[in-house]
């Protein structure tokens, strides 16, 4: 069945760098595109990116400059990197698969939860 | 970017009535066959979970009590009759074309 998994660093000092991995299973990284979605605790959900089975990438335009999605197909696994790390960048983040046809989110991670603070 | 507003923020339902939350589009997400809006449920402490995909379909699994309508910039999720596992926060998100997909805000909804 298809399963996906965050594993991240919990906490994060501001200005430093967040790497958070997505583990898959049930479902090829080459067919399917994953996207990354986080929530600031008691807040809503913000799409952040997409990284497609070509490896091509799309991402939230406030966070273009901050943000980059990868991949490595043969270990099924998706990497969310962000920079220059601020308070408000405090939220669980999600990897999530997206369908073949439509683009919505079918499959969703339990969530990494991030804190920034020195 | 599109945005989504939902609406309202949050609603409180007595037990086997209607809970109908709307979400308009800043823009259209409809084509001649399809509508790009999506629905999901929340429950505290969890990951969201799909309800409706393409405006109107019910993925596999939920209850037939869920149903979505709507297309161009306005769409709708009913929920009747409601019950009290359906407390949750709902949100749509969009996958018109290409991204950003948004979502709305989300609507916390309170069974009474």
């Amino acid at each position: 069945q298809v399963q996906l998994k965050e594993s991240g660093p919990g906490l994060v000092a501001p200005s430093q760098s967040l790497s958070i991995t997505c583990t898959v299973s049930g479902f090829s990284l080459t067919s399917y595109g994953v996207s990354w979605v986080r929530q600031p605790p008691g807040k809503g959900l913000e799409w952040l990116g997409v990284i497609w089975g070509d490896g091509s990438t799309n991402y939230h335009s406030a966070l273009i400059s901050r943000l980059s999605i990868s991949k490595d197909n043969s270990k099924s696994q998706v990497f969310l990197k962000l920079n220059s790390l601020q308070t408000d960048d405090t939220a669980t983040y999600y990897c999530a698969k997206g369908a073949y046809y439509g683009n919505y989110i079918d499959y969703w991670g339990q969530g990494t939860t991030l804190t920034v603070s020195s | 970017d599109i945005v989504l507003t939902q609406s309202p923020a949050s609603l409180a339902v007595s037990l086997g009535q209607r809970a109908t939350i709307s979400c308009r589009a800043s823009q259209s997400v409809s084509t001649s066959s399809y509508s790009y809006m999506h629905w999901y449920q929340q429950k505290p402490g969890q990951p969201p979970k799909l309800l409706i995909k393409y405006a109107s379909n019910l993925e596999s699994g939920v209850p037939a009590r869920f149903s979505g309508s709507g297309s161009g910039t306005d769409f709708t999720l009913n929920i009747h009759p409601v019950e009290e596992e359906d407390t949750a926060t709902y949100y749509c998100q969009h996958s018109w074309e290409i991204p950003p997909w948004t979502f709305g805000g989300g609507t916390k909804l309170e069974i009474k």
